[in-house]
């Protein structure tokens, strides 16, 4: 069984600070990493991808990977109100074709308190 | 470019009733993963199609179903609703190819079981 854990919060950060959201998941054959950003109401939006070890920056935002811990992670530097949305991380294992479904943690939510 | 259509918006079944729900992804995309959302267990992955094949499947009763059709639309039912299949559906497209990809999720249908 797949999974992906994640913190459910919620997280309160202050405007204008860094948010940091953590993910870890249980498969090592998992080669692609995914944030998406979901508001109340709404459904999940991409934000971020990421396949290689280390940091992808992408504007206010940044995606850490560390597959030897199998660890993931999103900033948010300069957090914004508009920010405020529950943040999901999802996981997929490429190597075997027809089995490349995305796997989600529960989500974490984030409040950015102005 | 228009993006993951999902009809209808909202619906409210009763117990034992059937349901179709309908998607339309992004032109050209050949994949298409059909998601059960509820407040406690996160997204939850039914199925998915490519092609006009079903390539993976979640951990769902029978009771769910789904298609693919030549045009890449897709259509999921679920037959005898219980009160526990009230949820939002969310259908996502993509390209479907094996290197790695995101989805880009439609709006949802909320179905409501009374």
């Amino acid at each position: 069984q797949k999974e992906v854990e994640q913190n459910s919060g919620p997280l309160s950060v202050p405007e204008g600070a860094i948010a940091s959201l953590n993910c870890t998941y249980s498969d090592r054959g998992s080669q692609s990493f995914f944030w998406y950003r979901q508001y109340s109401g709404k459904s999940p939006e991409l934000i971020m991808f990421i396949y290689s070890n280390g940091d992808k920056e992408d504007g206010r935002f940044t995606a850490q990977l560390n597959k030897a811990s199998q660890y993931v992670s999103l900033l948010i530097r300069d957090s914004q109100p508009s920010d405020s949305a529950t943040y999901l991380c999802a996981v997929q294992d490429i190597s075997n074709f027809g089995n490349e479904k995305l796997t989600f943690g529960t989500g974490t939510r984030l409040t950015i308190i102005p | 470019k228009a993006g993951v259509t999902q009809t209808p918006r909202y619906l409210i079944k009763t117990r034992g009733q059937q349901v179709t729900l309908s998607c339309s992804p992004i032109s050209g995309h050949r994949s298409v993963s059909w998601y059960q959302q509820t407040p406690g267990q996160g997204l939850q992955f039914l199925f998915e199609y490519f092609s006009e094949t079903q390539r993976n499947k979640g951990n769902f009763p029978g009771r769910f179903s789904g298609r693919q059709f030549s045009n890449s639309r897709s259509e999921m039912n679920v037959s005898t609703l219980e009160l526990g299949d009230s949820a939002l559906y969310l259908c996502a497209s993509s390209l479907g190819y094996r290197v790695g990809y995101g989805y880009t999720f439609g709006s949802g249908t909320r179905l409501t079981v009374v």
